[in-house]
C-alpha cells in the first residue's frame, strides 16, 4: 500500500537556520503531495502541496519540490523563525477515488531564539 | 466564513461503551473525511463521506461508523469502546470528494480517553 516516510524527529534548531525535513513516499500512479503544519494547540493546516512531477509547492517562506525520480518531497525553509516551532506532517493523495491522505509520523520542529 | 467545528472538545469514556462525535464542515464544502491520530503518529484515514454516502474506508474495524446530513455535516460512532482507540480524533473538509489534490481543512478534533 501506500505511505510516507519523514525524517525522524525531533529538531532543534537555532533561529535563521536552515531547514530540511526530509520525506519520501510509496505509491502506486502519480499522487498528489503535501506538507500540513500542526501548531501547538491548533488542527492541521495545509502548508503546501504540489500535484505532479517537479511541480515545486511553496508558502510562507517553505518549498518543497515533487522529484518522482527519487520519489521524495523534501520541505526547506532558507531561514527558521521561533514562530516555525510546531509538528510537520507529509502526506499524499492518491489520484482518484476518495481524497484519502497518508500521511507521515510528524517531524517535531523547534527553534531556539 | 466559519471554518471547521468538533464536539466534544475532550471525553472520557470506558471499555466496552460507545460514543459520538460531531463534525460541522466548512460552508460549502460537501465533503467529510475523519481521522485518527494516536500520541506521537501521524493521522490514520478512517473514511470519508461524499454527498451524504461513505465514499472511502481505511483499514478501521466495521464497529467504526458514520453519517452524513443534508447539511453536510457528520457523525463519527464507535461502538465497544476499546483502549487502543484512545487518540485525537480530527474531522476534515473539502470540495468535490473525489479530487485528490483539493485541500482539505481540519477541525481542532476531539480528544478521546477510554479507560
Amino acid at each position: 500500500g501506500n505511505s510516507v516516510t519523514q525524517m525522524e524527529g525531533p529538531v532543534t534548531l537555532s533561529e535563521e537556520a536552515f531547514l530540511t525535513i526530509n520525506c519520501t513516499y510509496t505509491a502506486t500512479g502519480y499522487p498528489s503531495l503535501f506538507w500540513y503544519v500542526q501548531y501547538p494547540g491548533e488542527g492541521l493546516q495545509l502548508l503546501l502541496k504540489a500535484t505532479k512531477a517537479d511541480d515545486k509547492g511553496s508558502n510562507k517562506g517553505f518549498e518543497a519540490t515533487y522529484r518522482k525520480e527519487t520519489t521524495s518531497f523534501h520541505l526547506e525553509k532558507g531561514s527558521v523563525q521561533v514562530s516555525d516551532s510546531a509538528v510537520y506532517f507529509c502526506a499524499l493523495s492518491d489520484e482518484g477515488g476518495a481524497q484519502k491522505l497518508v500521511f507521515g509520523q510528524g517531524t517535531r520542529l523547534t527553534i531556539n531564539p | 466564513e466559519t471554518g471547521v467545528t468538533q464536539s466534544p472538545t475532550h471525553l472520557i469514556k470506558t471499555r466496552g461503551q460507545q460514543v459520538t462525535l460531531r463534525c460541522s464542515s466548512q460552508s460549502g464544502h460537501n465533503t467529510v473525511s475523519w481521522y485518527q491520530q494516536a500520541l506521537g503518529q501521524g493521522p490514520q484515514f478512517i473514511f470519508q463521506y461524499y454527498r451524504e454516502e461513505e465514499n472511502g474506508r481505511g483499514n478501521f474495524p466495521p464497529r467504526f461508523s458514520g453519517l452524513q446530513f443534508p447539511n453536510y455535516s457528520s457523525e463519527l460512532n464507535v461502538n465497544a469502546l476499546e483502549l487502543d482507540d484512545s487518540a485525537l480524533y480530527l474531522c476534515a473538509s473539502s470540495l468535490g470528494g473525489t479530487v485528490s489534490y483539493n485541500e482539505q481543512f481540519f477541525g481542532p478534533g476531539t480528544r478521546l480517553t477510554v479507560l
